[in-house]
């Protein structure tokens, strides 16, 4: 299976930082990557998908990228409404893997 | 608009069947995959299986001797029945839409989850 490894575990953040977050792959998965913003309560909400493709509706201070392996969800200027937890998917290879999450919490 | 409710019950005694069922609105199941996905206390997410469009199935092979997801169209609903459940097995279960957009699959629409307690 391919192992999605996901850093930082937690954040502690202040309004209007920057944020960015990784996804290191296991193996290649080439831009074969999603990520999801889960506020308590709630059911994860795509973002973005195939790396670097916004979601329709999601503010354009989100952003992904990819260097080899790894791969990034960055957030510019940070609102308080982007508190959460994000997980990245990979859909290269079954079974599909996330990552473990990433807290996100203002200071 | 495109909705996914899933539907079970809430507390299971361990060693018996877990059935859940995901009812869908504002798509259709033979246009669309939909996923099972677990999530144990809030913490990560595991991927569990999928039925497309075409009504093939795809499972997680850690949970494949035990799992079977299946539909029924006419109704627009995907089952998942997991069996032989332990108390490892309790957490909020997901379905959720999948489809593809410019070559790269997105999950973009999620039940609001159904929580499950294996516990006798």
């Amino acid at each position: 299976d391919i192992q999605m490894t996901q850093s930082p575990s937690s954040m502690s953040v202040s309004l209007g930082d920057r944020v960015t977050i990784t996804c290191r792959a296991s193996q290649d998965i080439g831009n074969h990557l999603s990520w999801y913003q889960q506020k308590p309560e709630n059911s994860p909400k795509l973002m973005i998908f195939g790396t670097t493709n916004l979601e329709a509706g999601v503010p354009s201070r989100f952003s992904g990228s990819r260097s080899g392996s790894d791969h990034s969800l960055t957030i510019n200027s940070l609102e308080s409404e982007d508190t959460g937890i994000y997980f990245c998917l990979q859909h290269k290879q079954y079974p599909w893997t996330f990552g473990g999450g990433t807290k996100l919490e203002l200071k | 608009q495109v909705q996914l409710k899933e539907s079970g019950p809430g507390l299971v005694q361990p060693s018996q069947t877990l059935s859940l069922t995901c009812t869908v609105s504002g798509f259709s199941l033979t246009s669309y995959s939909v996923h099972w996905v677990r999530q144990h206390s809030g913490k990560s997410l595991e991927w569990m299986g999928r039925m497309w469009s075409d009504g093939d199935t795809s499972y997680n092979s850690e949970f494949t001797s035990r799992l079977s997801i299946s539909r029924d169209t006419s109704k627009s609903q995907v089952f998942l029945k997991m069996n032989s459940l332990q108390t490892e097995d309790t957490g909020t279960y997901y379905c959720a839409r999948s489809y593809i957009s410019t070559y790269y699959y997105l999950m973009d629409a999620w039940g609001q989850g159904a929580s499950v307690t294996v516990s006798s």
